[in-house]
């Protein structure tokens, strides 16, 4: 039991489909992040939540829309989005925001857009 | 922009041996953060260690130690004894201690996959 749990595991989409990737953390964590890791690249921040407050947007598109309806649960939208889209989308939280950043990640969303 | 720079894509090991993975930053800044994760193929990111700047002792975790030279900017992370279990990606991160700037971002490098030989 990692404490951040992601699904589903893996997810194929086409570009026209909207799908949801679900995060839950059972840490009593306040602050919850969405990264992406794409292959050959380094993980990018895309954005975090504060008692459910966005406080930080990375510059993602628009086809990218999250939702944190509690400090447990953080989801992201996904609509029309493109090939370069595909790459491990890996959720993490923290007790709060401070220095150390992110504590505890889950294992990921393999996203493949066909 | 800080960067961190991960020149090793691959290491390998044998078991019970000592490796040192190599890790670089650039930053204009004096107070900050560092880590070390660990991401075995079950993908989820692992805290291995971690070191604030304005700390001159190295951190040691177990068998997981740094070596952190804040003037060289080079976070190394040295592993002894190396076990089976230790196979992984291994990243390292840099975080700004300027709380007038990102929260969560965590700046990674690239990664450095190691083997572990039996």
């Amino acid at each position: 039991e990692t404490g951040v749990t992601q699904t589903p595991r893996h997810l194929v989409m086409g570009m026209t489909n909207k799908k949801s990737l679900k995060c839950e953390q059972h840490l009593g964590h306040n602050a919850m992040y969405w990264y992406k890791q794409s292959a050959k690249k380094p993980l990018e921040l895309m954005f975090v939540y504060n008692f459910k407050e966005q406080t930080e947007n990375n510059s993602v598109p628009s086809r990218f829309s999250p939702e944190c309806p509690n400090s447990s649960h953080l989801f992201l939208h996904l609509h029309t989005l493109q090939p370069e889209d595909s790459a491990l989308y890996l959720c993490a939280s923290s007790s709060e925001l401070g220095p150390f950043g992110p504590q505890h990640f889950g294992d990921g969303t393999r996203l493949s857009i066909l | 922009a800080q960067t961190v720079t991960q020149s090793q894509p691959e290491m390998s090991v044998q078991e019970a041996e000592t490796v040192t993975l190599s890790c670089t930053y650039d930053t204009s800044e004096s107070d900050y953060y560092l880590f070390w994760y660990k991401q075995p193929p079950s993908r989820q990111m692992i805290l291995v260690i971690r070191q604030e700047a304005y700390k001159q002792q190295n951190a040691t975790e177990n068998r997981f130690s740094v070596n952190f030279q804040k003037a060289a900017k080079s976070f190394s992370l040295k592993i002894s004894d190396s076990q089976l279990g230790d196979a992984a990606m291994y990243f390292c991160a840099y975080r700004s201690d300027n709380y007038g700037g990102s929260q969560g971002n965590l700046i990674f490098g690239k990664g450095t996959k190691l083997s572990v030989k039996p």
